[in-house]
């Protein structure tokens, strides 16, 4: 069975930082893209990250770009982003999503989601 | 940047056609696909490639794109279709949400 498995969401204070990660099982995680899609509260889906297979290429949106990283490690079938300088609108469930170049490079694949608040 | 707009709600008697639409610009030159939401799970794809469906997802789901605007059509919609649904598509190498849509079915 295929898994997307998140943690590491929490509280954390504006301008604090948090790494999220997504542990993958059942799928050969290594062959293929990986994302971050996040949804605030009552709000509608974000595309956050994306990240090829080896790590080479990393595409974010405006939004994050220099505060967000993403990154995975291939040996612990594990996805990752790192948050820095969090701010109130980053407020959120963050997903991680397979892509899938089958259906087109869709999402095909979604984690449950990990509850990111940012408040003092 | 580039954006794509949905209505942000639909109703629907039950067993009758759902049409949700997705608009943007050229977003027929572009592949587009469709996700499902129901409250508090996770999005689940229904449409991908315009109008081609994941093994699972029953038949009464299909799609289309053409112009300007890409289309959701749920057929004989049940109870149980009523939830959020997103468009998506890609921006060279970015990716693209609708706000998405409420469906209710009555």
């Amino acid at each position: 069975e295929v898994q997307l498995v998140e943690s590491g969401g929490g509280l954390v204070q504006p301008g604090g930082s948090l790494r999220l990660s997504c542990a993958v099982s059942g799928l050969t995680f290594s062959t293929y893209w990986m994302s971050w899609v996040r949804q605030a509260p009552g709000k509608g889906l974000e595309w956050v990250a994306n990240i090829k297979e080896d790590g080479s290429e990393k595409y974010y949106v405006d939004s994050v770009k220099g505060r967000f990283t993403i990154s995975r490690d291939n040996a612990k079938n594990t996805l990752y982003v790192q948050m820095n300088s969090l701010r109130a609108e980053d407020t959120a469930v963050y997903y991680c999503a397979r892509l899938n170049l089958v259906v087109n490079d869709a999402f095909d694949i979604w984690g449950q989601g990990t509850m990111v608040t940012v408040s003092s | 940047s580039y954006e794509l707009t949905q209505p942000p709600s639909v109703s629907v008697s039950a067993g009758q056609t759902a049409s949700i639409t997705c608009s943007g610009d050229k977003v027929g030159n572009k592949n587009a696909c469709w996700y499902q939401q129901r409250p508090g799970q996770s999005p689940v794809l229904v449409i991908y490639q315009n109008g081609k469906r994941p093994s699972g997802i029953p038949e009464r789901f299909s799609g289309s794109n053409s112009g300007n605007t890409a289309t959701l059509t749920i057929s004989g919609t049940q109870a149980m279709d009523e939830a959020d649904y997103y468009c998506q598509a890609w921006d060279s190498s970015t990716v693209v949400f609708g706000g998405g849509t409420k469906l209710t079915v009555l």
